[in-house]
């Protein structure tokens, strides 16, 4: 079945890495994803990393993806107060449709 | 700036109504795609096409319908709306399978 979980709320002080985590559930995936959406705005692709890759590093985002447990993480070095938003994993399925299925979302507050 | 335009911005209607959102992908784009984002059900596929058909269809209700026209521009129709309606309603554009997807700013519904 297609399902994506993630906790839905991360507080960390800014400077730090933040680390948010996602589990999924269709081993079937091509690619996951990760989009940032700030209040009121749309989805803002950052990253993605395909499904036979580990990780993935990109200025001051890390992903790391551990196929065998469907454990998805985005690692955000040197947190800052503009990185306050909500953040979606999601699960592409690639071939002749590649449509995303999303996790809950994470909300991620930055305090100064 | 995504390079995917959606309108109107808002849109506030009656019940049993009926409403048309309009989508213009990426230049270069093959694909369109519709989500709908409501608090109750977070964020799901509804609709694919590809080069003006049908690609994939995913919780999409039979009062929803969409095109794609020759140009490549999407509309996706909502009729006879109910309060349970009223979402945030993005378009995601991408260039293949296996090219990630990249989304408009959405259109927020609001039914009254």
């Amino acid at each position: 079945g297609e399902d994506v979980e993630q906790s839905l709320f991360l507080s960390v002080r800014e400077g730090d890495s933040s680390v948010i985590n996602c589990t999924y559930t269709d081993s079937s995936s091509t690619y996951l994803y990760w989009y940032k959406q700030e209040p009121g705005a749309g989805l803002q692709l950052l990253t993605y990393i395909f499904s036979n890759m580990d990780m993935k590093q990109d200025q001051r985002l890390t992903v790391l993806l551990n196929k065998k447990d469907k454990h998805l993480s985005l690692r955000i070095a040197d947190t800052q107060t503009g990185d306050s938003a909500i953040y979606f994993c999601a699960e592409g399925y690639g071939g002749a449709t590649n449509k995303l299925i999303f996790g809950t979302g994470t909300l991620l507050a930055v305090q100064p | 700036d995504s390079g995917v335009t959606q309108t109107p911005k808002h849109l506030i209607t009656a019940t049993g109504q009926r409403v048309t959102l309009r989508c213009s992908p990426r230049s270069g784009d093959l694909s369109v795609y519709w989500y709908q984002q409501s608090l109750d059900q977070g964020l799901q596929f509804l609709i694919q096409y590809y080069n003006g058909e049908e690609r994939a269809k995913g919780n999409i209700l039979e009062r929803f319908s969409a095109q794609q026209f020759p140009d490549l521009h999407s509309e996706l129709n909502l009729s006879s709306l109910e309060l349970g309606d009223s979402a945030l309603y993005f378009c995601a554009s991408g260039g293949g399978a296996e090219q990630p997807q990249h989304f408009g700013d959405g259109t927020r519904l609001s039914i009254l």
